[in-house]
């Protein structure tokens, strides 16, 4: 059972314009909705968490906006950059019961200069 | 401060043999936990050890297995491979950064079953 869903798959955005990632959840349990950037060759890194509380927050080029009552949260990367071509991971987990992240399935995102 | 490091970084092993994989946490972090990369199923969890303890299990059969030393080095092993286990194994250590667990990831160790 695929817990967070994710769109698009892949995405094509010019430099300096905008991506937009979704995704949705099903388990009200989730309290901590981390998104993951992940270059060939490594390991996913943390890009920027929200909690349930928190309607929008911002870091640097990167936005999450959170929709709590429709389960869903999205990613904005504004100003893209030929360096932000990645994979992105949305996840989602409830702290109290540990540290299982459940992740969407990934969005290739390819910004071309 | 060091990284996640994922030892070895590559594995070709042949189905019916077994495989350990090894992960050095961030020094002070005492959750481990695995997971499973693969085009077709994307991330999975395998399973979380603090302190030496298991936390949390994903839906792996128990051909996977996994524990953690005292120095929070943690080991995981996967018996009888099959073709379908050729992945890119991942391990994340956490630790709390404002009030939340933070998960960080090592390189991965990539495994083809031949």
């Amino acid at each position: 059972q695929q817990q967070v869903k994710q769109s698009p798959q892949s995405l094509i955005v010019q430099k300096g314009g905008i991506s937009i990632i979704n995704c949705a959840y099903e388990n009200t349990a989730f309290d901590y909705f981390p998104w993951y950037q992940q270059f060939p060759g490594k390991g996913p890194a943390l890009l920027i968490a929200i909690r349930p509380d928190v309607s929008e927050k911002k870091e640097g080029r990167f936005t999450i906006s959170f929709n709590k009552s429709a389960k869903q949260f999205s990613l904005h990367i504004m100003d893209s950059q030929p360096g932000d071509s990645a994979t992105y991971f949305c996840a989602a987990s409830n702290q109290a019961a540990g540290n299982k992240l459940t992740f969407g399935g990934g969005t290739r995102v390819l910004v071309k200069p | 401060k060091a990284g996640v490091t994922q030892t070895p970084r590559y594995l070709i092993k042949t189905r019916g043999q077994q495989v350990t994989l090894s992960c050095s946490p961030i020094s002070g972090h005492r959750s481990v936990s695995w997971y499973q990369q693969t085009p077709g199923q994307g991330l999975q969890f395998l399973f979380e050890y603090f302190s030496e303890t298991q936390r949390n299990k994903g839906n792996f059969p128990g051909r996977f297995s996994g524990r953690q030393f005292s120095n929070s080095r943690s080991e995981m092993n996967v018996s009888t491979l099959e073709l379908g286990d050729s992945a890119l194994y991942l391990c994340a250590s956490s630790g709390t950064s404002g009030g939340e667990n933070i998960q960080y990831f090592g390189a991965g160790t990539r495994l083809s079953v031949l």
